[in-house]
């Protein structure tokens, strides 16, 4: 089956760690993308990647860094330079940039950190 | 800079009766303009969009969706809701040609027996 897998589903930090959440994606998309999102906020986009080796930052990058040497695969890490680490994090994927082209979401990754 | 404002944080309604969740965008320049569906720790799922064209776009499930320029607005309707369209549902736009989603802080839509 094609999709998006996020892992794992639940994840707990203590405080100062840094911690990577993993997207694969086996759909042949160019384009991936993280999204952060809090009760009563929605989604704030923190990064995204139109194409292998290249990605920009969103709405909300401070505190956050990724990595696209692999079309398939777009992990973020969380560092402790965060402040507010605890969300569920989405990972999403398109065909290609433009917004022409639907967003294809993972299952998400629940964070907490203590 | 493109805003999307949903004002109803949760909207609660009996099964078959309908429903109507609203969505206000904010633009100078022509739009692209989503519905997405969250269902409990889930994903989001795209309901629908409008691109250009008909300004009237429906899903398979029964939802619609008008895109109405001199209101900006894109209120999302479904005549009859059945409980298992009991989730969250978003609103999301972006200014044309660009590539970023700017999302509303979404609707939860809970339906009762």
């Amino acid at each position: 089956d094609g999709g998006i897998t996020q892992s794992p589903k639940y994840l707990f930090r203590k405080e100062g760690q840094n911690v990577t959440l993993s997207c694969e994606q086996n759909l042949n998309h160019d384009a991936m993308y993280w999204y952060r999102q809090d009760p009563g906020q929605g989604l704030r986009l923190i990064y995204y990647s139109q194409i292998v080796n290249d990605f920009q930052k969103g709405d909300i990058a401070e505190g956050y860094s990724v990595s696209r040497e692999k079309k398939e695969s777009f992990p973020l890490t969380v560092t402790s330079a965060q402040k507010n680490p605890t969300a569920f994090y989405l990972c999403a994927s398109s065909e290609q940039g433009n917004l022409e082209y639907e967003q294809y979401f993972g299952p998400g990754t629940r964070l907490t950190v203590t | 800079a493109q805003s999307v404002t949903q004002l109803d944080s949760q909207v609660p309604v009996f099964e078959e009766a309908p429903v109507e969740l609203r969505c206000n965008y904010s633009s100078s320049v022509s739009v692209y303009l989503f519905w997405y569906v969250q269902y409990p720790n889930q994903g989001l799922q795209l309901l629908l969009k409008y691109l250009s064209g008909s300004t009237l776009v429906e899903s398979i499930n029964g939802f619609e969706a008008e895109f109405n320029k001199s209101q900006t607005s894109f209120h999302l309707r479904k005549p009859s809701v059945h409980i298992s369209d009991t989730a969250e549902y978003f609103c999301a736009g972006s200014t044309g040609g660009g590539n970023k989603l700017t999302f509303g802080t979404g609707t939860q839509l809970k339906v009762e027996l």
